[in-house]
């Protein structure tokens, strides 16, 4: 079983929809990573964060430490908001990656 | 400010040869952290350096290392290659081991023939 899963795997939604992607871990943490990566590769930090909530722009993320469980949601979506968004668990200097979630928004 | 810089951005490579990559982090950033992506197993952290020290590896084998450089680039090395070390390979930047705040290159895409 990986120590970090991520759910749904693959998402479709119309533009303007709310989006919720889940991810929970089986390992204590010092923190989590939302991280958004494009088709081209490319990876960009959103957020990271080790307790309550955060929020920049259209995208907030949660975490229940207790739960080991965290949720990165988009309001308004975008078809620009289209990429794989990975969560990675921060356990002493070492990050595990979940397997991604694919999001598509369709216009 | 210039982002973290990685070269080259596309590589092919035969089979039992050596490979170096280079990351260049966001000035003032001391901590390099690299990373292996491939379609199988996904994003995999290799290995960790702050001030030229590694500081963390992550499960792979010796062929992979890595050193950091006292202007902090680092390198990452890869010997004998295999043809399961086609991945994409990422370097991250933060100022701090640890703490978050990573800037991520745009990777070095590596193919083994």
């Amino acid at each position: 079983k990986n120590e970090v899963e991520q759910s749904p795997q693959n998402l479709t939604a119309q533009e303007g929809e709310f989006i919720t992607i889940n991810c929970s871990y089986s390992v204590g943490i010092s923190a989590l990573h939302w991280l958004q990566q494009h088709p081209g590769g490319g990876i960009v930090s959103l957020f990271m964060l080790s307790s309550g909530k955060k929020k920049h722009g259209r995208l907030i993320a949660t975490i229940n430490i207790q739960e080991k469980h965290s949720s990165l949601h988009i309001t308004a979506s975008h078809p620009r908001d289209s990429a794989v968004y990975i969560c990675a668990a921060i356990q002493d200097n070492d990050m595990r990656f979940g397997a991604g979630t694919r999001l598509t928004v369709k216009p | 400010k210039a982002g973290v810089t990685q070269t080259p951005r596309y590589l092919i490579k035969t089979r039992g040869q050596q490979v170096t990559l280079s990351c260049s982090p966001i000035s003032g950033h001391r901590s390099v952290s690299w990373y292996q992506q491939t379609p199988g197993q996904g994003l995999q952290f290799l290995f960790e350096y702050f001030s030229e020290t590694q500081r963390n590896k992550g499960n792979f084998p010796g062929r992979f290392s890595g050193r950091q450089f006292s202007n902090s680039r680092s390198e990452m090395n890869v010997s004998t290659l295999e043809l399961g070390d086609s991945a994409l390979y990422l370097c991250a930047s933060s100022l701090v081991v640890g703490n978050g705040g990573y800037t991520f290159g745009s990777g070095t895409r590596l193919t083994v023939v």
